[in-house]
């Protein structure tokens, strides 16, 4: 079926610390990873995003890699900082060419001053 | 550029009631999609319009209905309102008909009495 599945479903680091978060899909035609993060009280923004013919992406202090084998991709935020704190929402493209996003259930990331 | 504006923000219905939430996309984007955000399920995807048709649905009850106009300006309806429908409704709009960045509205809160 659709599914998406996400852990941890919540995250404590210390400011300066990494965070791994981890995303498995079902569909193996996904061809599209990306990453949503909300703060408390605010919609929804894409902070990054990995197409199937990549295996890394990186944008400063956020990576995400992705093992197609596997069907697994992870987001990883490096030196993390108090405002890094939010939830954290992976997504797989199911159905082709099109914008049904699967989302993973999320996880809460806290990063601790 | 506006962004993804929906209306109403805020509403309360009571059980068996029927609800109309609309969403105007950002200028030029025709693709509109539709999600429901609860705490304990994450974001659902409920379908997604392009050009007017509806691309894709999710795996929601037949109470659950959307349309888009030719201004690509999109509504969902929710019909015969139950409990369990107490969530936020998010819209969220793309540049074209492939895969790519969606930008999220501010949601509309809806609270079933």
């Amino acid at each position: 079926g659709e599914n998406v599945e996400q852990h941890p479903s919540t995250l404590s680091v210390q400011e300066g610390d990494s965070a791994v978060i981890k995303c498995t899909y079902s569909d193996s035609a996904s061809n599209y990873f990306p990453w949503y993060k909300q703060e408390l009280g605010k919609r929804p923004q894409l902070i990054i995003d990995i197409r199937s013919n990549v295996g890394e992406k990186k944008d400063q202090r956020i990576a995400v890699t992705l093992n197609k084998t596997a069907k697994h991709f992870s987001l990883h935020i490096t030196e993390t900082q108090p405002e890094d704190s939010a939830v954290y929402f992976c997504a797989a493209v199911y159905g082709g060419a099109t914008n049904k996003l699967i989302f993973g259930t999320g996880t809460l990331l806290a990063v601790q001053p | 550029k506006a962004g993804v504006t929906q209306t109403p923000r805020y509403l309360i219905k009571t059980r068996g009631q029927q609800v109309t939430l609309s969403c105007s996309p950002i200028s030029g984007h025709r693709s509109v999609s539709w999600y429901q955000q609860t705490p304990g399920q994450g974001l659902q995807f409920l379908f997604e319009y392009f050009s007017e048709t509806q691309r894709n649905k999710g795996n929601f009850p037949g109470r659950f209905s959307g349309r888009q106009f030719s201004n690509s300006r999109s509504e969902m309806n929710v019909s015969t309102l139950e409990l369990g429908d107490s969530a936020l409704y998010l819209c969220a709009s793309t540049s074209d008909g492939g895969t790519g960045e969606l930008f999220f509205g501010e949601g509309s809160r809806l609270t079933v009495l």
